[in-house]
């Protein structure tokens, strides 16, 4: 079946950039997510990418997929302490459910 | 800006008594979902639902589960009879194109 992994703990100073990197099994994985999750809270999307393209770019996200490799990875920009959170990969096909596959979450940590 | 939201944040039950959550999904979203995710483990999908049906389920969403949206508005999910395993954070989420939007969840802790 599908799986997503993804480490478990990343540790950055504040101002420097963030990467967090998935791995995915699925080939037919159509759409790749990234969402947040601050601590109590929900799961907020952050950005997606279509697996036909190669990057995608929002702000201060860079998404980098390589579909060969199935390899996505987020890269955060002058990362803040606001950036502290869980981040979770997921992917989904373009048929039937849509339901998300979810990583386990990597837990970001920003240190002033 | 529009969300989805949940109630309760946190329900506490015995086990073998029924649960009900509930979701408020975004307005003019059309496909509804519930996903949970127990404690240091993956967020997994229990279901999907679009046009008052269920239109898949996974393994873990057995005869002890039901959802559905009594009044148009909200959309529900039922546990009949709860077990100690059953403790989770709930999340409902609603999509609209490409986009799954979560809501807070409901952390629901079967004693």
């Amino acid at each position: 079946g599908e799986d997503v992994e993804q480490s478990l703990f990343l540790s950055v100073r504040e101002g420097d950039s963030s990467v967090i990197n998935c791995t995915y099994t699925d080939s037919s994985s159509t759409y790749l997510y990234w969402y947040k999750q601050e601590p109590g809270a929900g799961l907020q999307l952050l950005t997606y990418i279509f697996s036909n393209m190669d990057m995608k770019q929002d702000q201060r996200l860079t998404v980098l997929l390589n579909k060969k490799d199935k390899h996505l990875s987020l890269r955060i920009a002058d990362t803040q302490t606001g950036d502290s959170a869980i981040y979770f990969c997921a992917e989904n096909t373009d048929t039937g459910r849509r339901a998300l596959t979810f990583g386990s979450g990597t837990r970001l940590q920003v240190q002033p | 800006e529009p969300e989805v939201t949940q109630t309760p944040s946190h329900q506490v039950t015995q086990m073998g008594q029924e649960v009900i959550l509930r979701c408020v999904p975004i307005s003019n979203h059309l496909y509804f979902y519930w996903y949970r995710q127990i404690l240091g483990q993956k967020v997994e999908f229990l279901v999907s639902f679009y046009n008052n049906e269920i239109s898949e389920k996974s393994e873990i969403f057995d005869d002890q589960f039901s959802v559905e949206r009594p009044d148009g508005s909200n959309f529900t999910l039922k546990i009949r009879s709860t077990k100690l395993e059953d403790s989770a954070m709930y999340f409902c989420a609603t999509r609209k194109g490409n986009e799954q939007f979560f809501g807070p969840g409901t952390r629901l802790t079967v004693l």
